[in-house]
């Protein structure tokens, strides 16, 4: 099974609207992250932001917030007041463990900013 | 935020020469370094895990003498690409865990090598 499904090949979104990009995670562990990167097309990953299991609020870093559904198994990111800059492929990814080393990857969303 | 480093950031061979592709933490001292591999629109897909002082740990599927991974130092892996085919043209990314005090466990991201073999 797939530890990390995006099932958003594609997104839209006209400038300055809000922007959900949607992410499910499969994990038996406890204790895991999950994260957001976006990748422009300069191919740098840029951390967005990440949430833990254990953290009861979802997370926020400026217009970056995380839908954090535990029992779902879901991690959308939330984009509001969408940029032109924010045209990329965006990532979810998932630590396990509160150790581990290996990042699971989905397959990406490709996110255009109409203006 | 750590910052890592790669280098070439594009490299064009022939096929069957060798490529070596380094990543560099700048700031921190990484015992572990990851490198991915990614195609075309597609997703990142874990190759081996850098081990400094060691030998990597690669995936499944991953010919590990094809692939030569070095971790020289605290702050230096290098990825060779032996013998290298059109087929493993592609994106490489390396990247490294800050051990000082994040509790995000994140990982720092290099960025990447866009090797292209004729």
């Amino acid at each position: 099974a797939q530890k990390i499904t995006q099932t958003q090949p594609g997104m839209f979104v006209q400038e300055k609207e809000a922007v959900t990009l949607d992410c499910t995670y499969d994990t038996s562990d406890q204790s895991y992250g999950l994260f957001w990167y976006k990748q422009p097309s300069s191919g740098e990953m840029i951390f967005l932001i990440y949430q833990g299991s254990y953290d009861e609020q979802n997370a926020t870093e400026g217009r970056y917030s995380l839908n954090f559904q535990k029992a779902r198994k879901s991690a959308n990111l939330v984009i509001s007041a969408s940029q032109l800059g924010d045209s990329a492929m965006y990532f979810c990814a998932m630590r396990e463990g509160s150790l581990g080393n290996q990042f699971y990857f989905g397959t990406g969303t490709s996110l255009t900013v109409i203006p | 935020g750590a910052v890592v480093s790669q280098h070439p950031s594009r490299v064009i061979c022939k096929s069957g020469t060798s490529v070596k592709i380094e990543c560099r933490s700048l700031d921190f001292q990484a015992t572990t370094m990851f490198w991915y591999r990614q195609f075309p629109k597609q997703s990142l897909m874990l190759m081996a895990t850098s081990n400094e002082g060691s030998k990597a740990t690669y995936e499944q599927g991953v010919e590990k003498d094809k692939f030569l991974i070095n971790h020289a130092s605290l702050t230096l892996s290098t990825l060779t690409v032996t013998s290298a085919h059109p087929e493993d043209s592609s994106f490489y990314i390396c990247s490294a865990r800050d051990p000082r005090g994040s509790s995000y466990n994140e990982q720092f991201f290099g960025p990447g090598t866009r090797l292209t073999v004729l």
